[in-house]
């Protein structure tokens, strides 16, 4: 059975960095790529970005380009999302999805930035 | 970036109704296109991809069609478990994009 699992909440003050992790088991992990998406309170999806888990080639959507940064870790079947210079509109869960269809999704991280 | 439209924004039904939902495209997408089912406080949930490709253990009542820049998905004989919100995205061409999403209430 497909697992994503993400690391736990965070708090962060203005100007800070966050690193949230998604960890995959239940299929081979480099077969298939891994999206993030955020969600603000009460607002709709937001794709940010993609890797590819095989080689780690990246697509970042304009609005993060700079400030996000995707990595893979083929050891571990876990892949890490930087997003760097926090502001309070950075408010928002955090969602890992498997493959560019977006098969499985993980749990959610949330991440508050609050001075 | 491909611009993706929903409509309706939020629609009203009962239970037993069929109830359609229009995903539009900026330009063409071939077949590419997912739908995802979100209820509050929740991750999303996989329905449908490649426009009309049910995903494992999605019920025959949910079904999708289209292709190039229309899709739809068609819910039939709703129940309470699927008053939620819906999300159309493509990803034909990165950067990968949703529509602003539809909310189906009672």
């Amino acid at each position: 059975q497909v697992h994503l699992v993400q690391s736990g909440g965070e708090v962060k003050k203005p100007g800070a960095s966050v690193m949230v992790s998604c960890k995959a088991s239940g299929y081979t992990f480099t077969n298939f790529g891994v999206s993030w998406v955020r969600q603000a309170p009460g607002q709709g999806l937001e794709w940010m970005g993609w890797i590819a888990t095989y080689n780690g080639d990246t697509h970042y959507a304009q609005d993060f380009q700079g400030r996000v940064t995707l990595t893979t870790d083929t050891s571990t079947n876990t892949v890490y999302m930087e997003l760097r210079s926090l502001r309070s509109d950075d408010t928002a869960v955090y969602y890992c999805a498997r493959g560019q269809e977006a098969f499985n999704w993980g749990q959610g991280t949330l991440v508050t930035v609050s001075s | 970036d491909i611009q993706m439209t929903q409509s309706p924004s939020s629609l009203s039904a009962s239970v037993g109704d069929r109830v359609t939902i229009t995903c539009r495209a900026s330009e063409d997408i071939s077949i590419y296109l997912a739908w995802f089912q979100q209820k509050p406080g929740k991750a999303p949930k996989s329905l449908i991809f490649a426009a009309s490709s049910l995903h494992t253990e999605v019920p025959s009542k949910f079904s999708g069609s289209g292709s190039g820049t229309d899709f739809t998905l068609t819910i039939t004989s709703l129940q309470p478990e699927d008053f939620a919100t819906y999300y159309c995205q493509q990803y034909n061409s990165f950067p990968f994009t949703f529509g602003q999403g539809t909310r189906l209430e009672i």
